[in-house]
C-alpha cells in the first residue's frame, strides 16, 4: 500500500513570497489533515477535511493561509504572503475515517524556510 | 484547548540501555491516546493508539501503558538501539475531535553506539 506523498520535501523561500505545498493521501481515505510542526513543538493542526468539505479550519490563519481538497483526493496547502514565523514542517496526514481511534498515516513532510 | 506534556524533552542512552519517557495529559475528555515515532527525515510512524485506562501495548521492544483517570501514559524502550534514535511523540484525541490529534513537544532520543 502507497503512503501519504507530499511535495516538495524543502522549500526555501523568502518573506512575502508564496508557496504551495502538495499531498496525495492513502487511497480510500476520507480524513486529510494538514499539521504545522515548529521547531522544538509538537505538531499543531492547521485543517482537516473529511472528503472535500473542511471539518476544522480553527487553526488556519487565513489571512495568509489557504486549503483545498480537490475530488476529496489530493490537497495543496498555500500560504501567500510568508512570513518568518511560517518556518516549520509542514506534514500532511490521512485516516479512513475522521474518528479518534484511527491510525493517522503522516506523509514525509514539507520542510519550509523563510528568509 | 487540551494541553499535553512530554518528558523529557531529550535523552542520551547507551546502546543496550533501557529507558522511558512519559506523556501527561488532562484526565477529562479523553478519547485515544497515539504514539508515534518520528525519525529525521522520515514519516512519523505510528506505534500505538490506546483508548482503555490500563491498556497496555507492546510492539517488539518497545511498549506502553495508559492511565486515563489520572492522565498519563509511560512509552519504554528495552535495551535500546542506535536505529531507535528519533523523536516520541504523544498526542491526544479528545474533546471536540473528529480524529484531531494534540501533539506533546516530543521526547528526543539519542542511542550512543
Amino acid at each position: 500500500e502507497a503512503g501519504v506523498a507530499q511535495s516538495p520535501r524543502y522549500k526555501i523561500i523568502e518573506k512575502r513570497q508564496s508557496v504551495a505545498f502538495w499531498c496525495n493521501p492513502i487511497s480510500g481515505h476520507a480524513t486529510l489533515y494538514w499539521y504545522q510542526q515548529i521547531l522544538g513543538q509538537g505538531p499543531k493542526l492547521l485543517i482537516q477535511f473529511q472528503n472535500n468539505g473542511v471539518v476544522d479550519d480553527s487553526q488556519l490563519p487565513k489571512d495568509r493561509f489557504s486549503a483545498e481538497r480537490l475530488k476529496g483526493v489530493d490537497s495543496t496547502l498555500k500560504i501567500q504572503p510568508a512570513k518568518l514565523e511560517d518556518s516549520a514542517v509542514y506534514l500532511c496526514a490521512s485516516s479512513l475515517k475522521g474518528q479518534v481511534w484511527y491510525e493517522q498515516y503522516f506523509g514525509p513532510g514539507t520542510r519550509l524556510t523563510v528568509t | 484547548i487540551l494541553n499535553v506534556e512530554q518528558s523529557p524533552q531529550s535523552l542520551h542512552v547507551q546502546e543496550g540501555d533501557s529507558t522511558n519517557f512519559t506523556c501527561s495529559f488532562p484526565s477529562s475528555n479523553f478519547y485515544a491516546l497515539h504514539w508515534y515515532r518520528w525519525e529525521t527525515a522520515k514519516s512519523p510512524e505510528a506505534l500505538f493508539v490506546m483508548t482503555l485506562n490500563g491498556d497496555e501495548k507492546k510492539k517488539g521492544r518497545i511498549s506502553a501503558t495508559l492511565n486515563t483517570k489520572e492522565g498519563y501514559s509511560y512509552l519504554y524502550i528495552k535495551g535500546s538501539q542506535p536505529e531507535d534514535s528519533a523523536t516520541y511523540l504523544c498526542a491526544l484525541s479528545g474533546g471536540t475531535s473528529y480524529g484531531k490529534l494534540t501533539f506533546g513537544q516530543g521526547t528526543i532520543l539519542t542511542v550512543h553506539p
